[in-house]
């Protein structure tokens, strides 16, 4: 089985300071990791992912997310945060190989940029 | 280029009644899901097509819930006898294939008076 944890439900952080959104996993075999943003009334916006390779990904708006098999890790960061970042952020994963093909998510974290 | 798209955007119904929720995945994307996204449980996967193969029915929370979707493209999620935990935001999703990127529709808001 695969699962994720995102342990924080909120993070709030000052406009212009860096931000971090933790996300660690469970998983049998290699993974693949998504991260994926929701504005209020809106479907799921991708952002990033990591399928192999150099561990360190950079995707939309700025954002990046380094891969740690070791502590089996996936945190969303960005160096300088804007208000509109302000929304839900979910961490997904699924593996490489087998028949679940599915993403498995994270709770989500809610994140508020505060002018 | 145009995106997945899903109608109804909004749909309210009555207790018992059936329902039925359609996703136009991006052109020339071989695989689909669904997603039902409530507040108590998240974002839960319910079923998933690829091609011609038979589809991955392992999400569905029960013999109420069934999909198709034709000439792998348009796929269509019914809710028989509808119930008021059925009441969410059901998502779908499209992909290239293997290991590719998901993307979204904006989702259909069912609540179930």
């Amino acid at each position: 089985a695969q699962s994720v944890a995102q342990p924080e439900d909120q993070v709030n952080v000052a406009e212009g300071n860096p931000l971090t959104v933790k996300c660690t996993y469970s998983v049998s075999g290699n993974p693949y990791l998504f991260w994926y943003v929701q504005y209020p009334n809106r479907g799921l916006q991708f952002l990033l992912k990591y399928i192999t390779g150099d561990n360190l990904v950079k995707g939309s708006y700025g954002f990046e997310a380094e891969f740690n098999k070791s502590q089996t890790s996936f945190h969303l960061k960005k160096p300088s945060a804007l208000v509109s970042d302000s929304a839900l952020y979910f961490c997904a994963v699924r593996v490489h190989s087998g028949s679940a093909r599915q993403l498995t998510f994270g709770s989500g974290t809610q994140l508020t940029v505060l002018p | 280029g145009a995106g997945v798209s899903q109608s109804p955007s909004n749909k309210v119904t009555e207790k018992g009644k059936d329902v039925e929720l359609r996703c136009d995945p991006i052109s020339g994307h071989t695989a689909l899901y669904w997603y039902r996204q409530s507040l108590g449980q998240g974002l839960e996967f319910l079923i998933y097509f690829q091609g011609n193969s038979a589809p991955d029915k392992s999400g569905l929370p029960s013999d109420r819930f069934s999909a198709e979707r034709t000439g792998g493209s348009v796929s269509t999620l019914t809710i028989q006898r509808t119930q008021q935990e059925d009441s969410a935001v059901y998502l779908c999703a499209s992909t290239t294939g293997e290991g590719e990127t998901q993307y979204f529709g904006p989702g259909t808001r069912l609540l179930v008076l």
